[in-house]
This record gives C-alpha cells, structure tokens and sequence, in this order.
C-alpha cells in the first residue's frame, strides 16, 4: 500500500456543485495532516490543515478519520476559480509526505 | 515580506553537466525543504534542513544529489553528472519550524531539463 494515495482524477463538475476528495494514508503514526491547492505551472500553497475534530474555512471542509486513515476535503458552491489540483499531506513523524494530487475541473 | 524565492527558473544542461540551483527561504523561516515535483506527480520530499544542519535527507535518491545550507539561511541543491531522468521541477520550501507541523511556503521552482 502507498504511503498516502488520493482519488484518481480528473473531477469535472459543474459550477456549483459540491465536490468531495479523500486520501487515505498506511501509516498510523501521522500526526498531521493538510491539504494543499497547486495551480497548473505554479507552486503549492496551503488551503488547510486537518484537524481532529474537523474544520471549515468558508466553503471548504476538511476532516480526519484516524480510525480508519484517512483524510477528506468537501467543497460546496464550487467556484471556476476552484479548478486546481488539490495534493493531500501526511507527516509519519519528521516525515513529509505529499499525495499525487487530484486535478479538479469546475465547468462553466 | 517577500516569499520563497529560487534562482534560476528554468535551466537546461546536457547530460553528464553539474548544476546548481539556488533558494533563499523566507527570512527567519529555520526549517528548509527539498522536492522533487515530475509531471503529474505530487511533490516528492528530497532533503530537510533544520538550521545549517540537514536534518533528513532520505529522500535524496543517489549520491549525486548533495544540499547545502551554510549559514542557516540560503541553500543550494547540487546534482553531478545530470541524467535525463533527473528533468522536473525542483520545489524548494520553508516554515517557521520543521517536523512537518507547520505550514510550508513553497517557491516557484526550478524548472530542470537534461537533455
């Protein structure tokens, strides 16, 4: 099994509709979790942490499954501006791990 | 403040040829990291400084890969004897601390092509 695996994309969906990625990871002693957003060409930057709990940054929410490993982001009310490839971070101790990423496609 | 910068943004080299590519992390940032990024790919952890000290380079895939950090500040990734299979980009990042907890500010990249 992978270190940290993601959905296969690409996602198209239409503008407005929400959109639900997961990432699952093998290694149970993760201690935290992101979720970045790369723009085509361009470099990573933080969308989100994860949290024990789950959270919400507006449209975006982000939760952790520690039973069952693995990560999720949902986004509601999608926007054309949300069409990026979204790459899941897991961190096994000092390590840093990136997913391959999910490309997603907001159609107009 | 200004952000992650890399130096240069694209390099082209034939193989065999020794390149240098060059990142000045945000100033104060102690933590510095190395990736690999390839075209379709998510980035791919090479090497992590704590200060001047690299404090994990396992993922540094040959002993051609070598990374610097002299002054706790600037670093340069050196990769001799330049193979095809070494074209991708080279993301460089920072954060406040290391050991992954914190948020990573990436740079542009170096774009690397063997040819």
């Amino acid at each position: 099994r992978k270190e940290v695996e993601q959905d296969p994309g690409p996602f198209n969906v239409p503008e407005g509709a929400t959109v639900a990625f997961n990432c699952t990871y093998s290694n149970s002693a993760s201690q935290s979790f992101f979720w970045y957003r790369q723009d085509c060409r361009k470099e990573p930057k933080l969308l989100m942490s994860v949290y024990s709990s789950g959270n919400e940054d507006g449209r975006f929410t982000a939760q952790l499954n520690r039973a069952s490993q693995y990560i999720s982001l949902l986004i509601r009310d999608s926007k054309l501006s949300d069409s990026a490839t979204y790459l899941c971070v897991v961190t096994p101790g000092d390590k840093i791990i990136f997913g391959k990423g999910t490309r997603l496609h907001i159609l107009p | 403040g200004a952000g992650v910068s890399q130096t240069p943004s694209n390099k082209v080299t034939e193989k065999g040829k020794y390149v240098e590519l060059r990142c000045d992390p945000i100033s104060g940032h102690t933590a510095l990291y190395w990736y690999r990024q390839s075209l379709g790919q998510g980035p791919e952890f090479l090497i992590y400084f704590q200060g001047t000290g690299a404090a994990d380079d396992s993922g540094l895939p040959n002993d051609r890969f070598f990374a610097v950090r002299p002054e706790g500040s600037v670093s340069t990734l050196k990769i001799q004897r330049t193979e095809r299979g070494d074209s991708a980009v080279y993301l460089c990042a920072s954060s406040f601390q290391g050991q992954g907890g914190y948020e990573q500010y990436f740079g542009p990249g170096t774009r690397l092509t063997v040819t």
